[in-house]
């Protein structure tokens, strides 16, 4: 059965850098044809898409988001990992990781992990 | 504000029926993108729901419908039950902004 986790800091001071891993179980990120995705929820609001990977490396950024981020995999681990730049109180969050299906930014988000709280606060 | 518009809140009571509206542009659900829906449980991660607009994932009841026309989708939920009560997210593309777009949700209170 497929699982994702995050893990990482939980708390960044403001202009660091924000870093998080999703570690998938119960299949191989490279003996499928999925794209795995980042996606966030500030505390009481709603759902934004951070980006998604191949595991090839082959990604896609929310343009908004795009000159503070990078998002890379690990196959070796199983692992892909999310690195934001310059971070802000506005990048408090809960942090979702999830599988794509089909397109890498317009595919539903199916399953997802449980999240991870990240707060930016000096 | 979110490009895909969303009540705040809808309610029902036990066993009556709700719609909730997510309404676009010409740019994602009027294009022709596929829209998925979620179930976010207080505490809990978003879940799928509906996908490609009116697809149900195994093990999603048939209470729940989804549908599109024009510029607009909609989740419909039948035979409203206290678990229900939850809040609801519309998710599709964006043609114009190049990425995935979502609702700004609509929590569904059962009365």
């Amino acid at each position: 059965q497929l699982q994702l986790q995050e893990s990482g800091p939980g708390l960044v001071k403001p202009s660091e850098t924000l870093s998080l891993t999703c570690t998938v179980s119960g299949v191989s990120i490279t003996r499928t044809s999925f794209y795995w995705a980042w996606i966030r929820q500030p505390p009481g609001k709603g759902l934004e898409w951070i980006g998604s990977i191949f595991f090839s490396g082959t990604t896609y950024y929310n343009p908004s988001l795009k000159s503070r981020l990078s998002i890379s995999v690990d196959t070796s681990k199983n692992q892909f990992s999310l690195k934001l730049s310059s971070v802000t109180a506005a990048d408090t969050a809960v942090y979702f990781c999830a599988r794509v299906w089909e397109l890498p930014a317009a595919g539903r988000f199916d399953p997802w992990g449980q999240g991870t709280l990240v707060t930016v606060s000096s | 504000q979110s490009v895909l518009t969303q009540p705040p809140s809808v309610s029902g009571a036990p066993g009556q029926r709700v719609t909730i509206s997510c309404t676009g542009s010409s740019y994602n659900i009027g294009a022709g993108y596929d829209v998925h829906w979620y179930q976010q449980l207080p505490g809990t991660a978003p879940k799928l729901l509906i996908y490609g607009d009116s697809n149900r994932p195994s093990g999603v009841p048939d209470r729940f419908s989804g549908s599109k026309s024009g510029t607009s989708a909609f989740l419909a939920i039948t035979g409203l039950q206290a678990e229900d009560e939850a809040d609801y997210y519309c998710q599709s593309y964006d043609s114009s902004l190049r990425g995935s777009v979502f609702g700004g949700g609509t929590k569904l209170t059962v009365l």
